[in-house]
């Protein structure tokens, strides 16, 4: 079946610095969203992306979806204590089919 | 309008037991969702429905699980039999679907944390 994997699974970094989280898929998708869930939270919604090498910036967040519509990646500039949290991709394999299959997740923790 | 709603938030129950959990999502919203997630994994689909009608079932969810949907509002998820390994957040998850959106985006509840003892 389709899985979608994450890496790093987990990252501490100091408040300033980058980081990075990149989503892998076995199959091709038709859309890939992200969102954020923190300690103790439930997933809340950040973006979706649909389109073939489509970038879509957030503030400080930049999202990325890959040119084969099988990977993306979710960029954060200077980060702050607020973005702690767990990171995840989700994707639908077909439009119209609407199983989003969520990923396994970037756990970001930032050090003040 | 409050988000979408789940109850209980916590449920401790022996094994063996039933337990039934209660999702009321956004009233606008055509399609709720069901997932589960253990900790430091991601959500896991369980099932969906559009309307009262469920369109997908997961093979996760065994013959002791069971969802409905009966009016097309609220749902309810129920576990019978409950084994330690059920111990879950249930997520609950509503989303506004047309004929011309191509994907929708979840909104989640802040769902029911079953123990199984």
């Amino acid at each position: 079946g389709q899985q979608v994997m994450q890496i790093p699974q987990y990252q501490h970094v100091q408040e300033g610095e980058d980081f990075t989280t990149y989503c892998n898929s076995s199959t091709t998708l038709s859309n890939i969203q992200w969102y954020k869930q923190r300690p103790g939270g439930h997933p809340v919604f950040l973006i979706q992306l649909v389109k073939s090498g489509e970038v879509k910036k957030q503030k400080r967040l930049t999202f990325q979806f890959g040119e084969a519509k099988k990977n993306s990646s979710l960029h954060i500039t200077a980060t702050q204590t607020t973005d702690v949290g767990t990171y995840f991709c989700a994707g639908n394999k077909n439009t119209g089919f609407q199983k989003l299959v969520f990923g396994t997740g970037t756990r970001l923790l930032v050090s003040p | 309008d409050t988000g979408v709603s789940q109850d209980p938030r916590h449920k401790i129950t022996k094994r063996g037991q039933n337990v039934t959990f209660r999702c009321d999502p956004i009233s606008e919203h055509n399609r709720l969702y069901w997932y589960r997630q253990t900790l430091g994994q991601g959500p896991e689909f369980l099932t969906y429905f559009q309307n009262e009608a469920q369109l997908e079932k997961s093979r996760l969810l065994s013959n002791r699980f069971s969802a409905e949907r009966p009016k097309g509002s609220f749902s309810t998820l129920e576990i019978q039999r409950t084994e330690q390994g059920d111990s879950a957040m249930y997520l609950c998850a509503s989303s506004l679907a047309t004929a011309y959106s191509g994907a929708n985006v979840l909104t989640f509840g802040a769902g029911s944390r079953l123990t199984v003892l």
